[in-house]
């Protein structure tokens, strides 16, 4: 069975300082693993996606991933904050053939300060 | 331009009615979900769809109910049965095959008053 587990359900950071939002996954198939981000009251919106190409994603608005499958992580990081990337975000894992269902972490809040 | 609208964006409901929400898609995609979002919780999912005339319960089916007619369309009914369905619910799609992302619509916010 999949699982994802986001560690800290809230992170702020400093304007123009280093963004880093952890996931790790649980799969027992290579997995397939997303991030997305939503805005308050609205939809998600994908960031980025990890479907076996390449293990450093590169995403929207300056955001990577990076597939390590020693450390069963896919840890999102931004370089530099900006305001407009406070939102919540969500790393998510599909859950195999057959099924097409995604499975998807608490989310993670993150706050930017000026 | 394709996507996914959900209507409508909020709504208030009495204790003991049912409720429909709608969800529409013109992505062509075949597979559709739907969501239950909670502070703190995350994603729970409701029900999906991987192709028309069948759906499947997800984790948290009880209370609820769907239809899927047509590959458009993915209605959800809130019913009475439903202990606390004050809540934000998200439909989604995606293609069937592949692992491909989900899209997800605007949400509807439902609140039971």
């Amino acid at each position: 069975a999949q699982s994802v587990t986001q560690l800290g359900s809230h992170v702020s950071v400093s304007e123009g300082a280093l963004v880093l939002l952890r996931c790790n996954y649980s799969s027992s198939v290579p997995p397939y693993l997303f991030w997305y981000v939503q805005y308050p009251n609205q939809g998600l919106q994908l960031l980025l996606k990890y479907t076996s190409a390449a293990t450093l994603v590169k995403g929207i608005n300056g955001f990577e991933a990076e597939f390590k499958k020693s450390e069963t992580s896919f840890h999102l990081t931004k370089p530099s904050a900006h305001m407009s990337d406070a939102a919540e975000y969500f790393c998510a894992v599909s859950a195999g053939s057959g099924t097409y269902k995604y499975i998807f972490g608490t989310g993670t809040r993150l706050k930017v300060l000026a | 331009d394709g996507g996914i609208t959900q209507s409508p964006k909020y709504l208030f409901r009495k204790e003991g009615q049912n409720v429909t929400l709608s969800c529409e898609q013109n992505l062509n995609h075949d597979a559709m979900y739907w969501y239950r979002q909670d502070p703190g919780q995350g994603l729970r999912l409701i029900y999906y769809s991987q192709i028309v005339n069948d759906f499947q319960k997800g984790d948290i089916a009880e209370g609820y109910s769907v239809s899927r007619e047509k590959k458009e369309s993915f209605p959800l009914t809130v019913t009475s049965a439903q202990k606390n369905p004050t809540a934000f619910y998200l439909c989604a799609s995606s293609m069937a095959q592949g692992h491909t992302e989900a899209f997800f619509g605007q949400g509807t916010r439902l609140t039971v008053v």
